[in-house]
């Protein structure tokens, strides 16, 4: 079956300190993996894409990895700031059939504490 | 425009009643999204359409979602004899057709049925 899990749920850190999110997929054909940053109320945003060929991929204080092997991604958020207090989507692109499909991660709720 | 733009932003329903939801994507755009977001949890696939092809309507939970769109433009997600479990955000997104390009998000429909 093909899935995205998150973890973790949530998470709490202070302003300042980094963090790491994590993603595991047990989809395939695997054709690529997007982080997106979704704020309370509001559609979610592109952080990166990354195709199984990529090992890393960077967005200012944003970086993203992925282990095509063990089907694995990581968010890394450095110096975090207050505005990164949000939901954190893992999204998994397969290309089945003819269509893309897009299986969501169930996010991670950051919130970051002054 | 410079965005997939939806509307309305906030609908009110009585039980029973239909809604029409747009979603005007990025122009050029060829590929559209449709997702369904109750509260607190993670993105519900509904609809894709690409281009011209047959759109993929796996994801529509009951004969009471329909969708359509006109060529490649705006797309319409209706909800027949709405009920108190249809209350979510509905989310529009959109892409250019490569499998890897960056998927646009619109802010959202968000439906109370009362």
């Amino acid at each position: 079956k093909n899935q995205v899990e998150q973890s973790p749920q949530s998470l709490i850190i202070l302003e300042g300190k980094n963090c790491t999110l994590q993603c595991n997929y047990t989809v395939s054909p695997f054709s690529n993996l997007r982080w997106y940053k979704q704020d309370t109320g509001r559609g979610p945003v592109s952080l990166t894409i990354m195709t199984f060929s990529e090992n890393t991929k960077s967005n200012g204080r944003y970086t993203a990895t992925l282990d095509a092997d063990t089907k694995q991604s990581s968010l890394h958020i450095t110096a975090s700031q207050l505005s990164d207090s949000a939901s954190y989507i893992c999204v998994v692109t397969l290309f089945s059939g003819g269509y893309n499909k897009l299986i969501f991660g169930a996010g991670t709720r950051l919130a970051v504490h002054p | 425009g410079a965005g997939v733009s939806q509307s309305p932003s906030n609908k009110v329903t009585e039980k029973g009643k239909d809604v029409e939801l747009r979603c005007d994507p990025i122009s050029g755009h060829t590929a559209l999204y449709w997702y369904r977001q109750r509260l607190g949890q993670g993105l519900e696939f509904l609809i894709y359409f690409q281009g011209n092809s047959a759109p993929d309507k796996s994801g529509l939970p009951s004969d009471r979602f329909s969708a359509e769109r006109t060529g490649e433009s705006v797309s319409t997600l209706t909800i027949q004899r709405t009920q108190q479990e249809d209350s979510a955000v509905y989310l529009c997104a959109s892409s250019l057709e490569h499998l890897g390009n960056t998927i646009y998000f619109g802010e959202g429909s968000w439906l109370t049925v009362v």
